[in-house]
């Protein structure tokens, strides 16, 4: 159980487009999903929280309208990086808390390559 | 606030010796604390979790952490490693509030296992 899925594994994109990257939750109903940014060889950089049926929750430094975030139903929601730059090249990972659960025990989706170039 | 230190960027062991990664938190609550591991260009998968029921945990994999309150620790252990556990480790405690009654998770840096054949 608690699975995570996300959408696309890995995307190449050209400067100035924009990519949008789903995250579900397979098994459980999320009523709050995590976004993440991953840097080679660093640790998970925590970007917004999602709350199913309202504003996604930014953190200080991350762009609200160049990372577009939706989580329109329990077990759905999508980052949309907008304007793409080659310094938007990184490891997205989403992660989901299950509600049922009192322990706030997150569950990690594996992880979008976006490549801007 | 919430924090975690993990001791040591990078841990090598042989093969069939004792794994041990330290984590010290810190919390101005009673701790929520986690262990995921994460294979290269993966998302995180959840080892073992403490949420203040039984101090010695046990995980997947053969993994298991004792919390020591009285050294705010948190360590995860394995008595004979294995090649395959060779992967990035991250401790994580319970964070910040983020609505819709859940909370953040606040990252160690992560510590980088080796194991040596």
């Amino acid at each position: 159980g608690a699975v995570v899925s996300q959408h696309p594994s890995r995307v190449i994109c050209k400067s100035g487009t924009s990519v949008k990257i789903e995250c579900r939750s397979l098994d459980f109903q999320a009523t709050t999903m995590f976004w993440y940014r991953q840097f080679p060889k660093q640790s998970l950089m925590l970007m917004a929280t999602s709350n199913e049926g309202s504003k996604a929750t930014y953190e200080q430094g991350v762009e609200k309208d160049k990372f577009l975030i939706n989580h329109a139903s329990l077990t759905l929601s999508t980052l949309t990086v907008t304007s793409a730059h080659p310094e938007d090249s990184s490891f997205y990972i989403c992660s989901a808390r299950d509600a049922r659960e009192t322990t706030d025990t997150q569950y990690f989706g594996p992880g979008t390559r976006l490549t801007v170039l | 606030a919430q924090s975690v230190t993990q001791l040591g960027s990078h841990v090598s062991v042989s093969e069939g010796a004792l794994v041990l990664l330290r984590c010290n938190y810190s919390s101005s609550v009673p701790p929520y604390l986690f262990w995921y591991v994460q294979y290269p260009n993966q998302g995180l998968q959840l080892l073992l979790k403490y949420t203040s029921a039984a101090t010695l945990v046990k995980g997947i994999n053969g993994f298991e952490a004792e919390f020591k309150k009285s050294e705010t620790s948190f360590h995860l252990t394995k008595p004979s490693a294995h090649m395959s556990d060779a992967a990035e480790y991250f401790c994580a405690v319970r964070g910040a509030y983020s609505g819709a009654g859940s909370y953040q998770l606040t990252f160690g840096k992560g510590t980088k296992l080796s194991v040596i054949p």
